[in-house]
């Protein structure tokens, strides 16, 4: 099945920085969403993007779809430390099962 | 409606034995998905219903492991025979089918440990 890559797989932060992560396909993706994991917990939706070049925000979130619909990227602004996790892209398929990659930890230090 | 909900949260079992799991989705959602997840890894699917209809099983489920969702309602997943590598986070999600635009619910998952 399809298959989505995401980049960087760790990712450590200072507090108050910003960073992105990016999840990259070989093919054209039909939807992306994004989902994030806390330490010991389970998947929460986050956003779902379907247009091509689409840009969703949520608060200090940022989301964005590619012009080509083969990569999707989450960039979030002055990090703070709820925004532990593992973040999650992943595709429906035409069945609407979820695809997701491997993901990015993110660890923030105060 | 309190979300979905699983159990039991953890499972030790010794190598051999059969377990049984299950899954309450969100009462409104007519979709049921099982993924499984190992430290490090992104979720993966096993299989899902919508209603009472098993639609699609994913080739990582062999023979030793079956669901069922009977009335449409809760699901239950077992696994026989169960092996050391076996041990991982059974999730179980649901969702509207529309093909996920409103996102899936995810349950806060079974952990198995096979000794």
């Amino acid at each position: 099945g399809q298959q989505v890559m995401q980049i960087p797989q760790y990712q450590h932060v200072q507090e108050g920085e910003d960073f992105t992560t990016y999840c990259n396909s070989s093919t054209t993706l039909s939807n992306i969403q994004w989902y994030k994991q806390r330490p010991g917990g389970h998947p929460v939706f986050l956003i779902q993007l379907v247009k091509s070049g689409e840009v969703k925000k949520q608060k200090r979130l940022t989301f964005q779809f590619g012009e080509a619909k083969k990569n999707s990227s989450l960039h979030i602004t002055a990090t703070q430390t709820t925004d532990v996790g593992t973040y999650f892209c992943a595709e429906t398929d035409s069945w609407g099962k979820l695809q997701f990659g491997a993901g990015t930890q993110v660890v923030v230090t105060p | 409606d309190t979300g979905v909900s699983q159990n039991p949260r953890h499972k030790i079992t010794k190598r051999g034995q059969n377990v049984t799991f299950r899954c309450d989705p969100i009462s409104e959602h007519n979709r049921l998905y099982w993924y499984r997840q190992t430290l490090g890894q992104g979720p993966e699917f096993l299989t899902y219903f919508q209603n009472e209809a098993q639609l699609e099983k994913s080739r990582l489920l062999s023979d030793r492991f079956s669901a069922e969702r009977p009335k449409g309602s809760f699901s239950t997943l077992e696994i026989q025979r169960t092996e050391q590598g076996d041990s991982a986070m059974y999730l179980c999600a649901s969702s509207y089918s529309d093909r996920g635009r409103s996102g899936y619910t995810f349950g806060s998952g079974t952990r198995l440990t096979v000794v």
